[in-house]
């Protein structure tokens, strides 16, 4: 069964300043990996997405995140961060895609200072 | 985008009565919704997978009697929570899968409060 692992459940981090956001998965085969942004009370948009080919992932909002296979890990980052960002981010894998559910991270709350 | 629909988006209820949430693709047809629960500050879990025209696959713990789901079309799934009570108070988010593009959309999501 696949799980994810966002170990970091709150990070403050100032205006401007770059931001990381961890993800380790598990999963036997190649996995099929997400990141999605959640504003309090909205539902989930798709920041990026990763199933195969280049390990660096490029998304929206200036969100990249990076695939490495060794490390079983899938973090998210951005060079600078903007107060808009500050929401709630979630980690996610499925073993398929499209017609399987995705199996989600326990979330990393971003709040985002002067 | 393709774009999923949920209604209402917010709803209240009183303990003991049933609740109707609505999960439409607006501009694809969706063979696989799925639906998942989302306690606050918590993830989201995978609650069941509703298929067009045929029964829903539900998680472990998901009781299948309590949250009835309903796939009648190619672009409507829908939840019901009968009796509830307060601890089925959650925000409840679906997702469909557009067959055509093998690709997944989420709704906005319901808020169920139970009082």
């Amino acid at each position: 069964a696949q799980s994810v692992t966002q170990p970091d459940i709150h990070i403050t981090v100032s205006e401007g300043a770059s931001l990381e956001l961890r993800c380790n998965y598990s999963y036997g085969a190649t996995p099929y990996l997400f990141w999605y942004v959640q504003s309090p009370g909205q539902g989930l948009q798709l920041l990026l997405k990763y199933f195969s080919g280049d390990t660096l992932v490029q998304g929206i909002k200036g969100f990249e995140a990076e695939f490495k296979r060794s490390q079983s890990s899938f973090n998210l980052r951005k060079p600078s961060v903007h107060w808009s960002d500050a929401a709630e981010y979630f980690c996610a894998v499925a073993s398929a895609w499209g017609n399987t559910p995705l199996v989600f991270g326990k979330g990393t709350r971003l709040s985002v200072i002067a | 985008g393709a774009v999923v629909s949920q209604h209402p988006s917010r709803v209240i209820c009183k303990s003991g009565t049933s609740v109707k949430i609505e999960c439409r693709s607006l501009d694809f047809q969706a063979t696989t919704m799925f639906w998942y629960r989302q306690f606050p500050k918590q993830s989201l879990m995978l609650m069941a997978t509703s298929n067009e025209g045929s029964k829903a696959t539900y998680e472990q713990g998901v009781e299948k009697d309590k949250f009835l789901i309903n796939h009648a079309s190619l672009t409507l799934s829908t939840l019901t929570v009968t009796s509830a009570h307060p601890e089925d108070s959650s925000f409840y988010i679906c997702s469909a899968r557009d067959r055509g593009v093998d690709e997944q959309y989420f709704g906005p999501g319901t808020r169920l409060t139970v009082t």
